[in-house]
């Protein structure tokens, strides 16, 4: 059972276009939603995340929408990058257990060509 | 000033075999984690720790047994190892177990079960 699914699997973007990355979830018990960029070889790092009292959150050119009843957000690459190629997951976080608990999505791997 | 840092990088190893991978983070945070991210690139959690305390155990078989000595270090250690755990492990830690704390990953090892 895949409770964040997320689409497209791949990817293709000219420089200077905009990435759209969508994720949705099933469980509501999820109180936080990051999004991790990982590039080859390295570990994921998060690049930005929003609460689920937020409808959007901007960090530079990545904008994070998020519509709670629809249970489902995106990521927004603007003016996308050869550097921004990476594979990114978008995830959701709850308290399970007393801990943490970090469920992420099947990965979007994304190519900005020149 | 690698925050979380893992050995060995690489592991190629036979069936059957017993094997460790360290972790250890120098970000001064109270909970560790480990993560096996799939051939398909499909991060889930395996374990939690707290301040050397199991928080998570995410049904993973009991071949897999993680110890944390202190609060900086999480090593997992596998017995009889099978074709199916070939992976990229990835350890990481956050500042507690708040839902909204950022996990930083470490680098992976690469396991390689022959």
């Amino acid at each position: 059972q895949q409770q964040v699914k997320q689409s497209p699997q791949s990817l293709i973007v000219q420089k200077g276009g905009i990435s759209i990355i969508n994720c949705a979830y099933e469980n509501t018990a999820f109180d936080y939603f990051p999004w991790y960029q990982q590039f080859p070889g390295k570990g994921p790092a998060l690049l930005i995340a929003i609460r689920p009292d937020v409808s959007e959150k901007k960090e530079g050119r990545f904008t994070i929408s998020f519509n709670k009843s629809a249970k489902q957000f995106s990521l927004h690459i603007m003016d996308s990058q050869p550097g921004d190629s990476a594979t990114y997951f978008c995830a959701a976080s709850r308290l399970t257990g007393g801990g943490n608990k970090l469920t992420f999505g099947t990965g979007t791997q994304l190519k900005v060509e020149l | 000033d690698t925050a979380v840092s893992q050995t060995p990088k690489y592991l190629v190893t036979q069936m059957g075999n017993d094997k460790s991978i360290k972790c250890e983070q120098n970000l001064g945070h109270d909970t560790m984690y480990w993560y096996k991210q799939d051939s398909k690139k499909f991060l889930k959690i395996m374990f939690s720790y707290n301040n050397k305390e199991l928080i998570i155990n995410e049904t993973v078989p009991n071949r897999f047994s993680p110890k944390s000595p202190d609060k900086a270090h999480l090593n997992l250690h596998i017995n009889s190892l099978e074709l199916g755990d070939s992976a990229v492990y990835f350890c990481a830690s956050s500042q507690g177990l708040a839902v909204r704390n950022t996990q930083y990953f470490g680098p992976g090892t690469r396991l390689t079960v022959l």
